[in-house]
């Protein structure tokens, strides 16, 4: 399957402050990779896609202004947590869609925020 | 829209012993896919196992099963022989209808605990 990476692997900002985080397919190009949120004990909630060359596609409820996603390139998409909240402390975690319908999942960042 | 329910939020297994973890899903679309993801302590995403709604046989991947009944739309998860690594969380998920980029709805996930 693809192996995909995240930079970092936990970050701790102060409040006002905005965080990007690096998702890295490493060995496939993917032109769509997705963006999840995850709280604790709960499940992985789709924030949005990311498409390469174009702009993302959000979740409802999801504010696009707030997480800021790129996809320059096919091994390379970020999400910029804009002027960062305590309640927006988290795990992220992103996924690449490999050749077949399997995602294949980054090792996720956890976000707190002071 | 897609639904997927997991209703056992913990389950307990002695090692060595099988169990099976519990997943409904709801559609209408005839085309779908199944997964089963672990997700231990450290935070990852663990593809274990999949199933496409046309395929004719279980899917088996080492000690793991899906059992796949499409006409009670579940899909549960057989771990043979427990081994006290496979303590984790785990999701059933399922692809949206072809042609919207392949996401996934997961259920709220069983968390496993196997017993020395």
């Amino acid at each position: 399957g693809a192996v995909v990476s995240q930079h970092p692997s936990r970050v701790i900002c102060k409040s006002g402050t905005s965080v990007k985080i690096e998702c890295r397919s490493l060995d496939f190009q993917a032109t769509t990779m997705f963006w999840y949120r995850q709280f604790p004990k709960k499940s992985l909630m789709l924030m949005a896609t990311s498409n390469e060359g174009s702009k993302a596609t959000y979740e409802q409820g999801v504010e696009k202004d707030k997480f800021l996603i790129n996809h320059a390139s096919l091994t390379l998409s970020t999400l910029t947590v804009t002027s960062a909240h305590p309640e927006d402390s988290s795990f992220y975690i992103c996924s690449v869609g490999a050749h077949t319908d399997t995602q294949y999942f980054g090792p996720g960042t956890r976000l707190t925020v002071l | 829209a897609q639904k997927i329910t997991q209703t056992q939020p913990g389950m307990f297994v002695q090692e060595k012993e099988a169990v099976t973890l519990d997943c409904t899903y709801d559609t209408s679309d005839p085309s779908y896919g199944l997964f089963w993801y672990k997700q231990p302590s450290s935070g990852e995403m663990i593809f274990l196992i999949y199933q496409g709604s046309y395929d004719q046989q279980n899917a088996t991947e080492g000690r793991y099963s899906l059992n796949f009944q499409k006409a009670r739309k579940s899909a549960n998860l057989v771990i043979s022989a427990s081994q006290l690594g496979d303590s984790a969380m785990y999701f059933c998920a399922m692809r949206a209808p072809s042609g919207s980029a392949r996401q996934l709805t997961f259920g709220s996930g069983t968390q496993l605990t196997v017993l020395p």
